[in-house]
């Protein structure tokens, strides 16, 4: 079976672009979590959805963080303008309902550096 | 609020035990551990739900002690397999997003 595919892998740019980050969840999964990890601030939640509709994004940074959930297969944070802080791994998960006896598969990553 | 784990770090040698403490401030409806190995996702390892109930996984088991908001993970016979940090995720009462600790990072050695 699939799991959670996240693209690209890695991507460096410079300061001021924009920056997009893909994920698909596990086919059926119907609740999709975004994360930042960094050594300073570890595994951050920054928005999650269920049923394709925002439910908590409390931890998105600030206004040049957006995520969007078109569909139930596809999920994009876009940062922009990107800043040299926002360098991380930024992790995707996805998890069957809403029920919390369920685990979070996770993506391998996007390791984002801004220069 | 971030769930404080303890300790930060442990060396082990091949064969001993350790044990993981994830403690939170808030009512908890449960607790979740990862772990995740350099460069690497974070990958499930259990759910424990509220009522005081005890898993296993392998080697690896965990309780979950409601009253005193707090989760323990138990390694035995440890393996250097185990390396890599451990995350406990804890999810309120009131809610179903999952807030994770700082980790703790293990490193068996033989």
């Amino acid at each position: 079976d699939a799991g959670v595919i996240q693209s690209p892998r890695h991507e460096v740019t410079e300061m001021g672009q924009e920056v997009t980050l893909r994920c698909k969840p596990i086919s059926g999964h119907n609740s999709l979590f975004w994360y930042r990890q960094t050594m300073m601030r570890g595994l951050e939640l920054l928005i999650y959805f269920n049923n394709n509709v925002p439910i908590d994004d409390s931890g998105m940074p600030e206004d040049r963080f957006s995520a969007k959930m078109p569909n139930a297969s596809f999920s994009t944070l876009k940062i922009q303008p990107s800043e040299p802080r926002d360098s991380a791994v930024y992790f995707c998960a996805s998890r069957m309902g809403q029920e919390r006896n369920q685990p979070q598969h996770f993506g391998d990553g996007t390791r984002l550096s801004i220069l | 609020q971030q769930p404080v784990q303890s300790p930060q770090a442990v060396i082990l040698r091949e064969g001993e035990d350790a044990v993981i403490n994830c403690s939170s401030s808030k009512a908890l409806y449960s607790v979740h551990w990862y772990r995740q190995k350099h460069g690497e996702a974070p990958v499930f390892l259990m759910i424990l739900l509220k009522g005081g109930e005890q898993k296993g996984h392998e080697k690896i088991s965990a309780s979950f002690n409601e009253k005193k908001q707090q989760s323990s993970l138990y390694l035995t016979a440890s393996q250097l397999s185990y390396s890599g940090t451990y995350f406990c995720g804890t999810e309120n009462t009131g809610g179903f997003k999952t807030i994770f600790g700082a980790g703790t990072r293990l490193f068996v050695k033989a």
